[in-house]
């Protein structure tokens, strides 16, 4: 398997362009998950999908961050408008579960984002 | 909430040398708890992932165990070597499967 694969791997945009961040999960795995990861604050979940559906959105920091999952190979994650202190490096994760039991996740490359 | 909390933030051995990297966590009502290893602008890799139902894993020269009673887990390298140089993450589940990760233990191997 490819493993979770992210676009791009690296975007520099200007403050108040959208920018959106694109994930494949591994196929087979029924949950998506995308992390943010900055020196300051670590790793922060955003957001989760369970079966293309948002489980979770409370990690989002603001309304101008928007996630979809319209099927159970693709997701998307936008800004707009960016702003400067959205610069960091966005990880997309994936893993499969079931009720009761759990399994690792396994992480893309991530998508490092420069907001200048 | 959940909390993870890794120390050291930072740690030099020598070549060779059995080392062990600490995580404790607040919420003991967990059901697995995860090892990853990052290496300067990667991703992250899954080293270990251990059941709450177990007390440990071992996968190669890495061990790592779990104790919920304490709400701690440890990373136990053996026969450590340069290419082991990375930061290595604990992550514990809150709620369903949300994993909230430590700030991290920055290994460097020194040969």
């Amino acid at each position: 398997d490819a493993g979770v694969i992210q676009s791009p791997r690296h975007e520099v945009t200007e403050m108040g362009q959208e920018v959106t961040l694109r994930c494949k999960p591994i196929s087979g795995h029924n949950s998506l998950f995308w992390y943010r990861q900055t020196m300051m604050r670590g790793l922060e979940l955003l957001i989760y999908f369970n079966n293309n559906v948002p489980i979770d959105d409370s990690g989002m920091p603001e309304d101008r961050f928007s996630a979809k999952m319209p099927n159970a190979s693709f997701s998307t994650l936008k800004i707009q408008p960016s702003e400067p202190r959205d610069s960091a490096v966005y990880f997309c994760a994936s893993t499969r579960q079931a009720v009761g039991l759990s399994y690792e996740q396994y992480f893309g490359p991530g998508t490092r984002l420069t907001v200048t | 909430k959940q909390e993870v909390t890794q120390i050291p933030a930072a740690l030099s051995v020598p070549e060779g040398e059995n080392l062990v990297l600490n995580c404790s966590f607040t919420d003991s009502a967990i059901y697995n708890l995860q090892w990853f290893r990052q290496d300067p602008g990667k991703g992250l890799t899954s080293l270990l992932l251990i059941q709450s139902s177990q007390r440990e894993q071992t996968s190669g020269r890495l061990n790592a165990s779990l104790d919920k009673s304490s709400g701690r887990s440890t990373l136990y390298i053996a026969a450590s070597q340069p290419g082991d140089s990375a930061t290595y993450l604990c992550a514990a589940p809150f709620g369903n499967e949300k994993l909230t990760f430590g700030t991290g233990t920055r290994l460097t191997i020194i040969p």
